[in-house]
């Protein structure tokens, strides 16, 4: 079954620590990744995506995920957070071909950054 | 860009009633697709409409039903509620197929 599996389910820093969420997934076919951010009482934004090329995507506000095909693995990362940087975020793979497909996510992973 | 808008942002129904939940997608986008987002919980896919006409489905019973329209706006209705219903809906359009979707604020539907 096509799944998505987030390791960490709420994260703790203080401002200026480095970042790295884990993300897993299940599926067999060609995907495309995403991370998304929810901040609190907001809708879910695009942080970044990979479809193809350079396994090292760079997404907004110095965030950036490493896509390890040999790992089934999407690891979110960021040098150095910022209080700000409170927030959910979610890893989502796309499955599916032409016109159909869906969006399967993660069950999330809560950060919540000390200033 | 107009982003994605849904209406209305808040609601409370009774267990047994009927809803609509409806979706205004992102100028130029074809696709839309509505998710289910139980608090704590990611979004799980309810279905998706392209071109106006169903083309896939996640694990919903066929009280969850929906329609998109010519100008690609689009509704969901569930039948039935219950009080597991209770969640977050969130619509999301797209203009190409694994495209990144760009998400609505959503509406917290609550069934007491």
């Amino acid at each position: 079954a096509q799944s998505v599996s987030q390791h960490n389910h709420h994260v703790i820093l203080s401002e200026a620590a480095s970042l790295e969420l884990g993300c897993n997934y299940s599926y067999g076919g060609t995907v495309n990744l995403f991370w998304y951010v929810q901040y609190p009482g907001q809708h879910l934004q695009l942080l970044l995506k990979y479809f193809s090329g350079d396994p090292l995507v760079k997404g907004i506000k110095g965030f950036e995920a490493e896509f390890i095909k040999s790992k089934f693995s999407f690891n979110l990362r960021k040098p150095s957070v910022q209080w700000s940087d409170t927030a959910e975020y979610f890893c989502a793979v796309h499955a599916g071909s032409g016109n159909t497909g869906k969006l399967i996510f993660g069950q999330g992973t809560t950060l919540q950054v000390k200033p | 860009e107009t982003g994605v808008t849904q209406s209305p942002t808040h609601l409370i129904k009774t267990r047994g009633q009927q809803v609509t939940l409806r979706c205004s997608s992102q100028s130029g986008h074809n696709t839309v697709s509505w998710y289910q987002q139980a608090l704590g919980q990611g979004p799980q896919f309810i279905f998706q409409y392209y071109r106006e006409e169903e083309n896939g489905r996640g694990n919903f019973p066929p009280r969850f039903s929906g329609l998109q329209f010519p100008n690609y706006s689009s509704e969901l209705n569930v039948n039935a509620l219950e009080l597991d219903d209770s969640a977050l809906y969130l619509c999301a359009s797209s203009f190409q197929q694994g495209g990144g979707y760009t998400f609505g604020s959503g509406t917290r539907l609550t069934v007491v």
